[in-house]
């Protein structure tokens, strides 16, 4: 078993739509939570960073952490095409090394 | 800053052949990480140094594989001999010791695609 699992997707949406990924893990030793966001071709890049059990909202993102759950989500408020992108969950159990899931693929149809 | 850059962006080659994938990390960051990125088995840790020093290689697949950091602005992965299972994109990312005023985020390179045939 993955430490850390998630729905590969593809996840299709229209404009506007409210978006929810997920990842559940089974290290609990984990203790930082990221999302990252990859453009096809590119290198992942971060896109949200959360400490311990919560919520924390950026502009249309919120991420959540359930450290009892083992479970953690990404929404995205009133998608847009430029969203469109795989999203990696990661996360770190302080050693500095991140664990990745294997990504969510978004596509968001104008 | 120009960030991480990797060489090559994409490299094809014949099973069996030495492949030599290099990485500048970012000014200043103290780590360097090696990730491989495939569609069965999404992005995996190979190896990363902290100070030049190897700290953890646990996820280097098999003695084909090894990783210098001679100094802090360089570090190869090197691949002897390739097989085609080898084929992915592998990824460098560089990052700061975390601080007040920075949460240690990986920077990553766009990757360097192996096809090995």
């Amino acid at each position: 078993q993955k430490e850390v699992e998630q729905d590969p997707g593809p996840l299709s949406v229209p404009e506007g739509a409210i978006v929810s990924l997920n990842c559940t893990y089974s290290n609990s030793a984990f203790q930082y939570f990221m999302w990252y966001r990859q453009y096809s071709r590119k290198g992942p890049e971060l896109l949200m960073y959360t400490y311990s059990s919560g919520n924390k909202e950026d502009g249309r993102f919120t991420a959540q952490v359930d450290k009892s759950s083992k479970y953690i989500s990404l929404f995205i408020r009133d998608s847009q095409p430029s969203d469109s992108a795989t999203y990696l969950c990661a996360m770190d159990t302080g050693r500095r090394a991140l664990t990745f899931g294997s990504g969510t693929r978004l596509q968001v149809q104008p | 800053d120009a960030g991480v850059i990797q060489s090559p962006r994409h490299e094809v080659t014949e099973m069996g052949q030495e492949v030599t994938l290099r990485c500048k990390p970012i000014s200043g960051h103290d780590y360097l990480f090696w990730y491989r990125q495939t569609m069965m088995r999404g992005l995996e840790l190979l190896i990363y140094f902290n100070n030049n020093v190897p700290i953890d290689d646990s996820g280097m697949p098999e003695d084909r594989f090894s990783a210098k950091m001679p100094n802090a602005s360089f570090s190869t992965l090197k691949i002897q001999p390739s097989e085609p299972r080898d084929s992915a994109v592998y990824f460098c990312a560089s990052s700061s010791s975390p601080g007040l005023l920075n949460t240690g985020e990986l920077f990553f390179g766009e990757g360097s695609r192996l096809t090995v045939l």
